[in-house]
């Protein structure tokens, strides 16, 4: 079955501290792995895809096949990360594009 | 700007209403997606299209339906509406195999 995890529905850090958001997937093959972000139930954004290896705002992700995981990480949280963050999966081509529960980000002064 | 257009923005109905949405693609995608976002059930998948055809479906109701059109725009008819059915309607729409983009999306609000 093709599922992504997210099991923190809220995360809230201080200002200039460490963040990882937690992602882990179930999916028999090679899938494709996103993470989006929405900033007050706006339109989501595509943040980083694992396929790029890119960081986006500080942001990075690594995708670790061994524990099925695909958490977002950066190293110094800032207020205007504050917003929902969703871990997304598909299969080759794009196929089911599913996601996550989303986890709330909090960062405050 | 995505793009994605995504048609009304708002719509308040009654139950047992009939309604469409709308979603227009971003020129060249051919990939098209469908996302109920309630406060209490996330995002969840809804069904796919893929140049016309069915590519894959989720968790949609047997009350709602979808189609994609030859020039690639899609609509989503939710029937029967219920108070439960109020949410965020997203599309979304990609060129497989890039990244999908999202639209604004319809506030559905049954009353």
């Amino acid at each position: 079955a093709q599922r992504v995890t997210q099991p923190e529905k809220l995360l809230s850090v201080f200002k200039g501290a460490p963040v990882e958001l937690k992602c882990n997937y179930s999916y028999s093959g090679s899938p494709e792995l996103f993470w989006y972000v929405q900033y007050s139930r706006q339109r989501l954004q595509l943040l980083l895809r694992h396929i790029s290896r890119e960081s986006i705002k500080g942001f990075t992700a690594d995708l670790n096949k061994g524990e099925t995981s695909f958490h977002l990480k950066k190293p110094f949280a800032q207020e205007e990360d504050s917003a929902m963050y969703y871990c997304a999966l598909s299969g080759p081509g794009g196929n089911k594009l599913v996601f996550g529960a989303g986890t709330i980000l909090r960062v405050k002064s | 700007d995505s793009g994605v257009t995504q048609t009304p923005k708002h719509l308040i109905t009654a139950t047992g209403q009939r309604v469409t949405l709308r979603c227009s693609p971003r020129s060249g995608d051919l990939s098209v997606y469908w996302y109920q976002q309630s406060l209490d059930q996330g995002l969840q998948f809804l069904i796919q299209y893929y140049n016309g055809e069915e590519r894959a479906k989720g968790n949609i109701l047997e009350r709602f339906s979808a189609q994609q059109f030859p020039d690639l725009h899609s609509e989503l008819n939710l029937s029967s509406l219920e108070l439960g059915d109020s949410a965020l309607y997203f599309c979304a729409s990609s060129l497989p195999p890039s990244e999908a983009h999202f639209g604004s999306g319809t506030r559905l609000t049954v009353v």
